[in-house]
């Protein structure tokens, strides 16, 4: 079945430290991958996507996400955080096996960003 | 423009109220969808327009009616709800392309109360 991990509910990091988020996904062949960020009580932003090629994804606001198929993951990274990041973060997958439209989303991991 | 836009922002309705939730984008996307989302987790999705023809509905009880007028608005008709159906409600539209899987642009949602 398809399916999306993401291990930490929730995350604390100083302002200026660096970031991962750990998704790990579940899927039957080439996903499409994506990592949403969503403020409170706001819809969610797309931060970046990876359909194919370069394994390596620059998003926007400074983020980046790696693809690597043979640990089966796609964590989001940001060199220096920002009081401004903090929110929740959805890592999602894709594609044909999950019925083309539907995208599975991971339960989300909140970051908190400390002065 | 990648907006997509929902009205009402709020919405507090009693259980034998009825009430429509608009979605509208410009963006050209073929493909439109409704999501429901609970506190502290991910979005569900709950139906999926494709083509303005319904192409998912999510086993979603009746009294939630989805409604494509064009291919720019997506309606959602609401008719005696219960308590646990308050959430925040999410939209969203992508291309309609091969396969289904593509960027989907959520708008900034409906908070949903039922008293």
């Amino acid at each position: 079945a398809q399916s999306v991990t993401q291990p930490d509910i929730h995350i604390t990091v100083s302002e200026g430290a660096s970031l991962e988020l750990r998704c790990n996904y579940s899927y039957g062949a080439t996903p499409y991958l994506f990592w949403y960020v969503q403020s409170p009580g706001q819809g969610l932003q797309l931060l970046l996507k990876y359909f194919s090629g370069d394994t390596l994804v620059q998003g926007i606001k400074g983020f980046e996400a790696e693809f690597k198929r043979s640990q089966s993951s796609f964590n989001l990274r940001k060199p220096s955080v920002h009081w401004s990041d903090a929110a929740e973060y959805f890592c999602a997958v894709g594609g044909p096996l999950t019925g083309g439209f539907k995208t599975i989303f991971g339960a989300g991991t909140r970051l908190f960003v400390k002065a | 423009d990648t907006e997509v836009t929902q009205t009402p922002k709020h919405l507090v309705m009693g259980m034998t109220n009825k009430k429509s939730l608009k979605c509208e984008q410009h963006m050209g996307h073929r493909a439109m969808y409704w999501y429901k989302q609970k506190a502290k987790k991910p979005p569900e999705l709950m139906f999926v327009y494709s083509y303005e023809k319904l192409s998912i509905n999510e086993s979603v009880p009746s009294r939630f009616s989805p409604e494509c007028p064009n291919s720019s608005l997506l309606n959602l008709h609401l008719h005696a709800l219960q308590p646990e159906d308050s959430a925040l409600y999410l939209c969203a539209s992508s291309q309609d392309i091969a396969g289904g899987t593509d960027t989907q642009y959520f708008g900034p949602g409906t908070r949903l109360t039922v008293l």
